[in-house]
């Protein structure tokens, strides 16, 4: 089956860059994602990927995707305390009801 | 457009107890699912549905069952209640890869 891991916590000071990392195990995902869950609350997507693009920038955020190491980043530039959340990456595959995969998730904690 | 609902938002249940989850949608989307999330695991796949009538199994299904009568609507059942299905879950519906989630319902099994 499938594995996506992530590391579990990071901290960051207000205004420095946030990088979080994914890995994953299988190599014919065609999207891969990145969610945000605030507190108490559903999953929000934030960005994704298609497998054939190495790199996605929108406003803060930049998406690395490295598909010979199955590598995946999230940088977040100029990280604010409302960055504070946990961050999922999520790989998804053509057919089977477009079913997603998703990694343990990333604590954010961001300080001032 | 009030997107993904679940109802109930809370809800406390006796070991052995039995309790639908409603998870509605007003998008018309064709795909929908249920997940549990666990501490340290992420979102783990209970059951979804690729249309209307449809259903289907995903990573940790057993103890769930599920129906998709209308569309717009994806159930999620426990017949018998469980202290390991203490959890939080999601529903969340789809057209294409990305998935919209409701808000979530927070379960406690004693």
């Amino acid at each position: 089956g499938e594995d996506v891991e992530q590391s579990l916590f990071l901290s960051v000071r207000e205004g420095d860059s946030s990088v979080i990392n994914c890995t994953y195990t299988d190599s014919s995902s065609t999207y891969l994602y990145w969610y945000k869950q605030e507190p108490g609350a559903g999953l929000q997507l934030l960005t994704y990927i298609f497998s054939n693009m190495d790199m996605k920038q929108d406003q803060r955020l930049t998406v690395l995707l490295n598909k010979k190491d199955k590598h995946l980043s999230l940088r977040i530039a100029d990280t604010q305390t409302g960055d504070s959340a946990i961050y999922f990456c999520a790989e998804s595959f053509t057919g089977g009801g477009n079913k997603l995969t998703f990694g343990t998730g990333t604590q954010l904690k961001v300080e001032l | 457009n009030a997107g993904v609902t679940q109802t109930p938002k809370f809800r406390v249940l006796k070991t052995g107890q039995s309790m639908t989850l409603l998870c509605a949608q007003d998008m018309n989307h064709e795909y929908m699912y249920w997940y549990r999330q666990d501490p340290g695991m992420g979102l783990r796949l209970i059951h979804y549905s690729v249309g209307e009538g449809t259903t289907a199994k995903g990573e940790v299904p057993d103890g769930y069952n599920v129906s998709r009568l209308k569309k717009q609507n994806f159930l999620l059942g426990l017949e018998s209640a469980a202290p390991s299905q203490t959890s939080v879950y999601f529903c969340a519906s789809s057209v294409t890869g990305e998935q919209y989630f409701g808000p979530g319902t927070r379960l406690t099994v004693t």
